[in-house]
């Protein structure tokens, strides 16, 4: 039973347009909200993260909002560039151990 | 710059083999996890250590599949006998103190 949903396996956006990746989570035990970025043949690599107290945390480029009410997270990148084309996976946390999302692949062209 | 690393990077077997993934975590990382990457699941979790004792490997098929840590440095994660179902990417990741997980480059693992 997949707890942390991403529907869209994929996203296509023209370099320096924003880029809007949304996840779905539908345990309300979840205090702890990350997103992992993955390049092909290297393993998923931290990107961002929120807690629970908050409705957004903004690093760079990259910005999280939280909606708990809705259980919905997304991820803002803006502007979009090239080298942002990888898997983007969602994860949230109840404690030690991360669920992931099944991920949305980004595609940015130029 | 401390990394997680695994071996072997690929693994190609035929089916009823053994297949052993070894990882070795960030020193001074408490935590460590198995994770395997499919096409359907995504990023399943398979069975994470904390300090070495195991905490949960509910992910994990008990009939034929292992997870150990023998010392800090070391976690291993054994398949006997392999099935190609078990055909993915098997991730080890290690934490420390917050909820980042360092992700080590994985194991393709094949079998045929």
């Amino acid at each position: 039973d997949q707890q942390v949903k991403q529907n869209s396996p994929s996203l296509s956006v023209q370099e320096g347009r924003i880029s809007i990746l949304n996840c779905d989570y539908t345990n309300s035990m979840f205090d702890y909200f990350l997103w992992y970025k993955k390049y092909p043949a290297e393993g998923p690599t931290f990107l961002i993260s929120i807690s629970s107290i908050k409705d957004k945390n903004e690093d760079g480029r990259f910005t999280v909002f939280l909606n708990k009410s809705a259980k919905h997270l997304s991820l803002h990148i803006v502007p979009s560039q090239p080298g942002d084309s990888a898997v983007y996976f969602c994860a949230a946390s109840a404690g030690y151990a991360l669920n992931f999302g099944k991920g949305t692949s980004l595609l940015v062209t130029p | 710059d401390a990394r997680v690393t695994q071996t072997p990077r690929h693994k190609v077997t035929e089916m009823g083999q053994e297949v052993t993934m070894r990882c070795q975590p960030i020193l001074g990382h408490n935590t460590v996890f198995w994770y395997r990457q499919t096409m359907m699941q995504g990023l399943e979790l398979l069975a994470y250590f904390r300090n070495r004792a195991p905490l949960d490997d509910s992910g994990m098929p008990k009939d034929r599949f292992s997870a150990e840590m023998p010392d800090a440095t070391l976690a291993t994660l054994k398949i006997q006998p392999s099935e190609p179902r078990d055909s993915a990417v098997y991730f080890c990741a290690s934490v420390g103190d917050t909820f980042e997980l360092y992700f080590g480059p994985g194991t393709r693992l094949t079998v045929t």
